[in-house]
């Protein structure tokens, strides 16, 4: 079984600042890596899939990288609306989540 | 608009059984493969099942296989989880999702529903 971790598990950040949310893959997953956001009481909502293709209607200070075993997602310049936990998850043999990272208010 | 509404859940006994339903409108049902994921009250997501298009093939994590059983009926739009023999760590909010269709064979969940609580206890 494929095991995905993330780091950091709780990050404290302000609105403006460049965050960044690692993701680490057991073995390799190719591009196979997807990003979702969650607030609390909601669904899922999928950002990013293929390792760094943006969802239509994801804001563009999303961003997705890597290949591989290691992967990050980064907000450009942190905003109110993106208060939330963010999970990474590889679909390349079934399916694994990250046990979260929860990005929250300085 | 894609719109999936779960629907099922409520309190079991350990042991009991529970079927879940899923009601999918706004897409094409049948040419997109289901899924099914949950999540333990203040924890993370994890996998559940997941159905073919055609729903020919199933695939299950392994704390459920062999007691829960995905199906859906494609001519009613709706996707099904029967929970069998179920116990206390399965008591979890329940969501369906469905497939991106960007590539076959791996697939990424881009809509989900609001999702359905479960709760095992006596």
């Amino acid at each position: 079984d494929i095991q995905m971790t993330q780091s950091p598990s709780t990050l404290s950040a302000s609105v403006g600042d460049r965050v960044t949310i690692t993701c680490r893959a057991s073995q390799s997953i190719s591009s196979w890596l997807a990003w979702y956001q969650q607030k609390p009481g909601k669904a899922p909502k999928l950002l990013i899939h293929k390792a760094s293709s943006l969802e239509s209607g994801v804001p563009s200070r999303f961003s997705g990288s890597g290949s591989g075993t290691e992967f990050t997602l980064t907000i450009s310049s942190l905003q109110p609306d993106d208060f939330a936990t963010y999970y990474c998850q590889q679909y390349n043999s079934y399916w694994t989540f990250g046990q979260g990272t929860k990005v929250e208010i300085k | 608009e894609v719109q999936l509404l779960e629907s099922g859940g409520g309190l079991v006994q350990p042991g009991g059984s529970l079927r879940l339903s899923c009601a999918a409108s706004g897409f094409t049902f049948s040419s997109y493969a289901m899924t099914w994921v949950r999540q333990a009250p203040g924890k993370g997501l994890e996998w559940v099942s997941l159905i073919s298009d055609s729903g020919s093939s199933a695939y299950y994590a392994d704390s459920v296989k062999g007691r829960f059983t995905i199906s859906r009926d494609n001519s009613k739009n709706t996707l099904y989880l029967q929970m069998n023999s179920l116990r206390g760590e399965d008591t979890a909010r329940y969501y369906c999702a469905k497939d991106g269709g960007y590539t076959y064979g791996h697939e990424v969940f881009d809509y989900w529903g609001q999702g359905t609580l479960v709760t095992v206890s006596s």
